[in-house]
């Protein structure tokens, strides 16, 4: 099984400022094959990224995905007040599907 | 527009039987996507239970150790899932959602969530 470790945990930062969260894997990701999702309390999980760096349909262009093999990131280039929220990574080519544990944006 | 409806009983006793339907509109579940169930608690996160396909096919996640089962209802367009033996430990929101399949196994749509409490 892969797992996923995301960081930072918290990440406290005022509107308009850069984020990036991090999201290693145990082992590599086989044709980066790892998506994004953002999660606000009471929500399901909505779809950002996938295959580490495809906006899905109507994400803003603020948000950013990058990394290969076992390292990924998301970044939001200027955060806007609804970006505060919980952000998650799957990997999603390996059986079982597993997510990291979340981190949560913010306002500082 | 694709919506996913999840129902069933908020309280299950230990040792008894979950049972959830997940109601699928504004696409056919025998229409190529895959149809999943995750669940989600404050202990352990965001957690895949599993995965079907109209043809029959279906994937678990094995630290549910044959615990639970996926069917599709062809004629009413929704898909289930039964959990046996349940324990505290699966007290959690449970979400339908679906997946594009081949190499595309994210998922792009999601249930609202149903909050199961295991309980005596």
């Amino acid at each position: 099984e892969i797992v996923l470790t995301q960081s930072p945990g918290t990440l406290s930062l005022s509107p308009g400022a850069r984020a990036t969260l991090s999201c290693r894997a145990s082992q590599r990701v086989m044709n980066n094959h790892l998506a994004w999702y953002q999660q606000k309390p009471g929500q399901p999980p909505r779809l950002l990224i996938y295959a580490a760096s495809n906006r899905a349909t109507g994400v803003p262009d603020r948000f950013s995905g990058s990394g290969s093999g076992t390292d990924f990131s998301l970044t939001i280039s200027s955060l806007e007040p609804e970006d505060f929220a919980v952000y998650f990574c799957l990997q999603y080519i390996s059986l079982p599907r597993t997510f990291g544990q979340g981190s949560k944006v913010e306002v500082k | 527009q694709v919506q996913l409806q999840e129902s069933g009983p908020g309280l299950v006793k230990p040792s008894g039987t979950l049972s959830l339907t997940c109601v699928v509109s504004g696409d056919s579940i025998t229409s190529g996507h895959w149809w999943s169930w995750v669940r989600q608690s404050p202990g352990k996160g965001l957690e895949w239970i599993g995965e079907t396909y109209h043809t029959g096919t279906f994937n678990y996640n094995p630290s549910l150790k044959s615990r639970a089962t996926i069917t599709l209802d062809k004629s009413r367009n929704h898909l289930s899932l039964i959990l046996t033996s349940v324990t505290a430990a699966d007290t959690a929101v449970y979400y339908c959602a679906r997946s594009l399949g081949f190499l595309e196994w994210f998922w792009d749509y999601w249930g609202q969530g149903h909050l199961v409490t295991v309980s005596s």
